[in-house]
């Protein structure tokens, strides 16, 4: 069972501290890695994808990716209220079409 | 705005009955692929359509089934709804059918079944 782990949460941080979400996976075979952020009642935004192993940066955003490890996260600076949402994990999988495997999910509540 | 647009955004069946989802791709995104999304869960995937054949289905009975058309947009179909397929409906688009790193979701179609 190809899997991806996230810890639930909530992840509490104040604001303008830095948040870490940290995600692992176990098909060795995957080859990008996705975040998206997830409003409740809302579908999934994509923030990053990642697929080379070290940091990705966007704006207030770190994406980092450690393949030996396989070890998944995502940074971000400077949280903000309007961050705090469910954060997904996925990584899709070789073999020739888009699948993606989500993990469950990390609440993130920011708080003034 | 990601440009993909999914109807309904709400509805309510019965125990039994069928229902269509539907869907269209972002502008030049050819690959559609419906996601599964129950309460508190990560989003689970259906299948995914490339220029109208199925290439790729997760675990999930024949009762899910699937179309795309010419122009990409895509029909979910669920028949003999049962409760626990109350859930929020995904449909993504990407580019292409297997190197897709874009890949972007509409604002999903929620379903309860009764």
């Amino acid at each position: 069972q190809k899997e991806v782990e996230q810890n639930s949460g909530p992840l509490s941080v104040p604001e303008g501290a830095i948040a870490s979400l940290n995600c692992t996976y176990s098909d060795r075979g995957s080859q990008s890695f996705f975040w998206y952020r997830q409003y409740s009642g809302k579908s999934p935004e994509l923030i990053m994808f990642i697929y080379s192993n070290g940091d990705k940066e966007d704006g207030r955003f770190t994406a980092q990716l450690n393949k030996a490890s396989q070890y998944v996260s995502l940074l971000i600076r400077d949280s903000q209220p309007s961050d705090s949402a469910t954060y997904l994990c996925a990584a899709r999988l070789s073999g020739g079409y888009n699948k993606l495997i989500f993990g469950a999910g990390t609440r993130l509540a920011v708080h003034p | 705005e990601t440009g993909v647009t999914q109807s309904p955004t709400h509805l309510i069946k019965t125990r039994g009955q069928q229902v269509t989802l539907r869907c269209s791709s972002q502008s030049g995104h050819n690959t559609v692929s419906w996601y599964q999304q129950a309460l508190g869960q990560g989003p689970q995937f259906i299948f995914q359509y490339y220029r109208e054949e199925e290439n790729g289905r997760g675990n999930f009975p024949p009762r899910f089934s699937g179309l795309q058309f010419p122009n990409y947009s895509s029909e979910l179909n669920v028949n003999a709804l049962e409760l626990d397929d109350s859930a929020l409906y995904l449909c993504a688009s990407s580019p292409d059918s297997s190197s897709g790193n874009t890949i972007y979701f509409g604002e999903g179609s929620w379903l309860t079944v009764v």
